[in-house]
């Protein structure tokens, strides 16, 4: 399976902008990239999605690079709430895979 | 609407118990998850239902660990004769279906305390 690599953690000022990397060097032409994240004490929540192209929706914006080997999900105004683990996820190819889960990247946001 | 549920919220157990978790997806998702995260950790991926189909028992860590859904709904996963290392918060999730794009909903999971 394809991984991902995020850096542990991450720090930003409330009402700034926010980009968290994640490195997939071994995609696949076919493996969509989704973004969850999980605030404190909560199951993860479903933030974006895409496969070549950029995407935007209420919670962020994905970047993809080019070669697809790498994407950035952006935070436009951090908030407070914003506090959380962000994962990077490859979706498998074959139908029916479940996410494979990585160690993503806390992110605090500080007032 | 109604999100994924499960319960109980917290289960305190002796080592040796067995017990019982229970997941109820959102009506008419046809794909369920159980998942497992330890302490700090991330997300480990235990058993996949998808509608009649044969689960995925692949990442059950032992034969002490079963899953079942009945009816393609509810689901119950059961550890028998619990251990100290089983003590993690249990996830549960559900989808739609099981596609390349779906995206999976999770509940607020269990946290297992074994003694």
């Amino acid at each position: 399976d394809a991984k991902t690599t995020q850096p542990n953690s991450m720090e930003s000022n409330e009402e700034e902008p926010v980009h968290l990397p994640c490195n997939h060097s071994t995609i696949s032409g076919t493996d969509y990239i989704h973004w969850y994240r999980q605030l404190p004490s909560q199951g993860p929540e479903y933030v974006i999605h895409g496969l070549t192209s950029n995407v935007n929706n209420r919670m962020a914006s994905l970047a993809i690079a080019e070669d697809r080997k790498s994407s950035t999900l952006i935070l436009h105004r951090a908030t407070l709430r914003d506090a959380a683990v962000y994962y990077c996820i490859l979706r498998d190819r074959h139908y029916g895979q479940n996410f494979v889960f990585g160690p993503g990247t806390r992110l605090s946001v500080l007032p | 609407g109604a999100g994924v549920s499960q319960s109980p919220s917290n289960k305190v157990t002796e080592k040796g118990k067995d017990v019982e978790l229970r997941c109820d997806p959102i009506s008419g998702h046809t794909a369920l998850y159980w998942y497992r995260q330890s302490l700090g950790q991330g997300l480990e991926f235990l058993i996949y239902f998808q509608g009649n189909s044969a689960p995925d028992k692949s990442g059950l860590p032992s034969d002490r660990f079963s899953a079942e859904r009945t009816g393609g709904s509810v689901s119950t996963l059961t550890i028998q004769r619990t251990q100290q290392e089983d003590s993690a918060v249990y996830l549960c999730a559900s989808s739609l279906d099981s596609g390349r794009t779906d995206t999976q909903y999770f509940g607020p999971g269990t946290r297992l305390t074994v003694l």
